[in-house]
């Protein structure tokens, strides 16, 4: 079941906040943030883990809910090298082996 | 750059051919997994090797295969291919299994365009 993300665009300047979340219809156990820039590889930003955790690294960072199966990320003082398409990545499974189950992304724009 | 390598960068071929993509994992990295990007799917998860076997298996179509080598790069064959094969398709690495806390690293992907 493929994760459901929120918004599909936003528009920001640089400097403004941004939070894009990701919910499952179905029991979470990580979610995994990406960003891609057009034609490239999708790049690995962090995971989340159950539990509640936020994580993050300078600007950037996420927390997950279990109970409501989301998470969200949050962009803080938005910066240019920010912009382009965010994907949570979800595993439903518990049991180890498993492909990333993506949303269809967040595309982020930021304007000087 | 990932450590994730992926030949070719950019494939055109015709309906009905097969291709060969190839992808080499970052050193020391155990798991191979290989996903489909295209504006209508978005991201898919076709399907996953760890130290040369066969682990997890999503979308993938009966005309698509793959392998992993003993020096665990693999290759993803796709067979009678139709238009609506032309996609982006990525190669990840991650150290092990796999699972809920290992990191994914993505290759550059090869562009198949199919005419």
């Amino acid at each position: 079941q493929q994760p459901v993300q929120s918004p599909q665009a936003v528009i920001l300047r640089e400097g403004e906040d941004a939070v894009i979340n990701c919910s499952s219809s179905k029991a979470l156990y990580s979610v995994h943030w990406y960003r891609q820039k057009h034609g490239e590889a999708p790049v690995f930003l962090m995971i989340l883990l159950k539990g509640g955790e936020q994580k993050g690294h300078e600007k950037i960072s996420a927390s997950f809910n279990e109970k409501k199966q989301q998470s969200s990320l949050y962009l803080t003082a938005s910066q240019l090298s920010y912009s382009g398409t965010y994907f949570c990545g979800t595993v439903n499974s518990g049991g180890g082996a498993d492909g990333l189950t993506f949303g269809k992304g967040t595309h982020l724009i930021i304007q000087p | 750059d990932s450590g994730v390598t992926q030949t070719p960068k950019h494939l055109i071929t015709a309906t009905g051919q097969r291709v060969t993509l190839r992808c080499s994992p970052r050193s020391g990295d155990l798991s191979v997994y290989w996903y489909q990007q295209s504006l209508d799917q978005g991201l898919q998860f076709l399907i996953q090797y760890y130290n040369g076997e066969e682990r997890a298996k999503g979308n993938i179509l009966e005309r698509f295969s793959a392998q992993q080598f003993p020096d665990l790069h693999s290759e993803l064959n796709l067979s009678s291919l139709e238009l609506g094969d032309s996609a982006l398709y990525f190669c990840a690495s991650s150290p092990e299994g796999g699972g809920i806390q290992e990191t994914q690293y993505f290759g550059p992907g090869t562009r198949l365009l199919v005419l």
